[in-house]
């Protein structure tokens, strides 16, 4: 058990809408990540904040926005659904310049576009 | 460029041994680490290495860096049946926004 938690667990959602993904981090840890993995695949870095800023950004189009709070939780939003966003997706929470930057990570949401 | 290989399978018996191996391309990387994920799970941080250190022991886990090559490998000693899962090899780079890249996974099946 790493304390980073996501929710919800599993989501089916149709193609065109929009979905709202949840993730708290371990406490102490002042930086979230996500990430999506398809199917077979590793996981591919969508973005990173800190300090309630977006700070890095990995080759995902502007529909995928994302939030961090006061309290370091975050929020992962997408917009405009494609069957091909189905994937889970997996947060990490960090202490930002800390010893190798660990990346502890949630158990992830399942998003099915249908 | 950022490129991380692994083989896709790995099936060891029991109390063996088991190696998997990963090749990066990023010369720049600053972490190497190494996760496991169980089905419908998600990643567990196994261990990491610092790039200017060539091994790394922790219980049955051993990794080797070899940064002239960019190969990295994992190490399991006695692998046990709970060992079957998928592993990734991932890097970070100084610069890079602390983002990780991550290979394809090497599924490591354990047989009795």
């Amino acid at each position: 058990e790493t304390g980073v938690t996501q929710s919800p667990t599993h989501l089916i959602k149709t193609r065109g809408q929009q979905v709202t993904l949840r993730c708290s981090s371990q406490s102490g840890h002042n930086t979230v990540s996500w990430y999506q993995q398809a199917l077979g695949q590793g996981p591919q870095f969508i973005f990173q904040y800190y300090r309630e800023e977006e700070n890095g950004r990995g080759n995902f189009p502007p529909r995928f926005s994302g939030l961090q709070f006061p309290n370091y939780s975050s929020e992962l939003n997408v917009n405009a659904l494609e069957l091909d966003d189905s994937a889970l997706y997996l947060c990490a929470s960090s202490v930002r310049d800390s010893n190798a930057d660990t990346q502890y990570f949630g158990p992830g949401t399942r998003l099915t576009v249908l | 460029g950022e490129d991380v290989e692994q083989s896709l399978f790995l099936s060891v018996r029991e109390g063996d041994s088991s190696v998997i191996n990963c090749t990066y391309t990023d010369s720049s990387s600053t972490y190497l680490y190494w996760y496991k994920q169980e089905p419908g799970a998600g990643l567990q941080l196994l261990t990491y290495i610092f790039s200017n250190m060539d091994m790394k022991q922790d219980q049955r886990l051993t990794v080797l860096l070899n940064k002239k090559d960019k190969h990295l490998s994992l190490r399991i000693a006695d692998t046990q049946t709970g060992d079957s899962a998928i592993y990734f090899c991932a890097e970070s780079f100084t610069g890079g926004g602390n983002k990780l890249t991550f290979g394809t996974g090497t599924q490591l099946k354990v047989e009795l």
